[in-house]
Order: structure tokens, then sequence, then C-alpha cells
């Protein structure tokens, strides 16, 4: 079983900063199956990257997505208002295969 | 523009069957390959993987849930159902169906597309 672990648990931050959300993967995992969800109150969550790097359409550019192995990284990298969320990293794999989430790094308001 | 929409009683007693349904629109079920997934989230708490169904029937649960799942899917209504038997109060959740496109493999390399059309998510509680 695959088990995630994000970083930090929660990220005070100003609009305009850069943010980096950081998440760990108990066993290297292929980076194929990486993907990256915001999510407000009250709202299912939004994909933002998937593939480990790549952006759905409408997602802007700030985003960006990296990492392999057992190590990836969310960054965006100039915060709107409309970022603060929390955020939750996914990885299928494992044995026997599943999905996989990490338990969320909140970005908080500074 | 493909839309997803759960549906299903809002209270369930304890030890009986939460039944939901997600409703797709804007899409047949059968154009493209895709898992429909169901997911789970307590008040509070992160994402939990419930399982998915492919279009042929074909299941993939979370193992820690597989002896008390029967996921199906109806065709004719463009629909997909998650039962989940014996629950207890730790089942109460929001409970979201997502699409799943299934991931592609192109000279040894996976892309896997994310879950990119949720549904809005039906508050379930367990309780007597």
């Amino acid at each position: 079983e695959i088990v995630l672990t994000q970083s930090p648990g929660t990220l005070s931050l100003s609009p305009g900063e850069k943010a980096t959300l950081s998440c760990r993967s108990s066993q290297g995992v292929n980076s194929g199956y990486t993907a990256w969800y915001q999510q407000k109150p009250g709202q299912a969550p939004r994909l933002v990257i998937y593939s480990a790097s790549s952006r759905p359409p409408g997602i802007p550019a700030r985003f960006t997505g990296s990492g392999a192995g057992t190590d990836f990284t969310l960054t965006i990298s100039r915060l709107e208002p409309e970022d603060f969320a929390v955020y939750y990293c996914q990885h299928y794999g494992g044995s026997p295969p599943g999905y996989a989430f990490g338990q969320g790094t909140k970005l908080d308001i500074k | 523009q493909v839309h997803l929409q759960e549906s299903g009683p809002g209270l369930v007693k304890p030890s009986q069957t939460l039944s939901l349904t997600c409703t797709v629109s804007g899409v047949s079920m059968r154009s493209g390959d895709y898992y429909w997934t169901w997911i789970r989230q307590p008040q509070g708490k992160g994402l939990e993987w419930i399982g998915y169904i492919s279009y042929s029937g074909a299941t993939h649960y979370n193992t820690s849930l597989v002896s008390r799942l029967l996921m199906t899917i109806d065709k004719s209504r463009n629909q997909f159902s998650l039962k989940l038997h014996s629950v207890t109060a730790a089942d109460t959740a929001v409970y979201y169906c997502a699409r799943d496109p299934a991931p592609m493999t192109i000279a040894g390399v996976v892309t896997a597309y994310g879950w990119g059309v949720w549904g809005q998510g039906t508050t379930v509680t367990v309780s007597s």
C-alpha cells in the first residue's frame, strides 16, 4: 500500500508570493499516475495537475507540477486570492494497486 | 459538456445498505474509455477512493471496502451506482462520483489524465 505524506500541513502566505507544496510517497511510484487537486470549502475537488507535470485546460500557467520517484512538488508561482484552498496529491499504484491521497495541505492567506 | 450528479438517501441506519446513483449527462457513458469512480470525504477530513466501474462492468475496489461494496452500471439510463453494505458511523461522509479517463501508454511512458469531471457530492449520514 502506498502512503502519501504531504507537507507542510498548513502554509500561510500572502497573495503574490510563491507556494511550494510537497508530496512524498512511501515507495517509488510512476509519475504518470500522480495528480494534484484543489478543493475549496463546500466544493468538489478540482484537478490542477495530472501526470505529475501536465496542466488540464483552464488551469493557469502559475500552477506547475514536478517530481519523480518518491518526491513530488506543486508550485504556484504568484498566488492569487482564488488559489487559497486545500491541495491534495494523488497517486495510483502499489500492491494491490489502488488510488491513494495525501492528507492535504491547507494554503491559507497570511 | 459532461455533468455528473449524485443522488440517494441522505440518512442510512447502522447495519443497513447505503445506495447511491451517479447520473451522467452531456455524453454517453459508452463514448470514450473511462472508469466511473466513487470517492468519499468525511467532514473535515481527506479524500478516500472507493472504487470504479468501467463501461464493460469491470470493477476495481478499495481493498479496505471490497467485502461490503458493489458497483453496477445501467447503460440504458447512463448511470452508475454504489451499494455499501453493513454501514457504520465511520461511513458518514460526502460521497462524490467522478470520471477517470483510462491511462495511455506510449513508448513505455504512462499518462493518466486525472479526474477532471466530478459531481457536486452528496452527504450521507449513518445514524439511527
